[in-house]
């Protein structure tokens, strides 16, 4: 089974330039997550979709993160402008249904952002 | 929504020894428990499970409790060996499935 992948691996901006993760869940699922890890720290929701739908997006920075799931398949989540604090490692996860009790999540290598 | 807290944030142990971790949770229906590990650089990994309906579960070295009644969860991990140095989350997690992690423990175990 194949896993989650994303990409780029790795991005390095400026402050205030734009940037864009990709991310494929494991075929058939239906949530998708993305998180932040800052480092030293566990991982921090930002968005969970089900299939195409928004379940929550209530610690995503709405005036520069967005994300998208349109065809309920991939996704991106997308920073505009960057700032230095979204250094972070990006993970995108997806599990089986969240409907489902006990739905394993699986992670994706995740995108080590750094913003100079 | 959910607090999950988790200790110690770091444990040094000899190679052979036993380390255990502990997390907290603060919602009673939380109901699915998960723990990670992730190694420098890499994607956190799902090590082991366990749902509410039992107490114990057990995969070869790895071993976690769970204890609704005073919402707290446990891994323990028996002779230790230097490739289980990483990070360890542990997470809870209710219908539908948001999974809330603790802050993480660097498990350092010296040959």
């Amino acid at each position: 089974e194949a896993g989650v992948a994303q990409s780029p691996r790795y991005k390095i901006i400026e402050k205030r330039q734009s940037v864009a993760f990709w991310c494929n869940p494991i075929s058939g699922h239906a949530t998708l997550y993305w998180y932040q890890q800052i480092l030293g720290q566990g991982p921090k929701l930002l968005i969970q979709f089900q299939n195409n739908g928004v379940v929550d997006d209530s610690q995503l920075p709405k005036d520069r993160f967005s994300a998208e799931r349109l065809k309920g398949v991939d996704s991106t989540l997308k920073i505009q402008p960057a700032k230095l604090e979204d250094s972070a490692v990006y993970l995108c996860a997806s599990s089986l249904d969240q409907y489902r009790e006990g739905s394993r999540e699986y992670f994706g290598p995740g995108t080590r952002l750094t913003v100079l | 929504g959910e607090n999950v807290e988790q200790h110690p944030s770091t444990l040094s142990v000899q190679e052979g020894d036993s380390a255990v971790i502990k997390c907290t949770y603060s919602d009673s229906a939380s109901n699915y428990f998960p723990w990670y590990k992730q190694e420098l650089g890499k994607r956190p990994q799902l090590i082991i499970d366990i749902r509410s309906n039992v107490g114990e579960k057990k995969d070869q070295r790895i071993a976690v409790t769970l204890n609704k009644t005073a919402k707290h969860f446990s891994l323990h991990i028996t002779e230790t060996q230097p490739e289980d140095s990483a990070v360890y989350f542990c997470a809870a997690s209710m219908v539908p499935n948001k999974f809330y992690f603790g802050s993480g423990t660097k498990l350092n175990v010296k040959p």
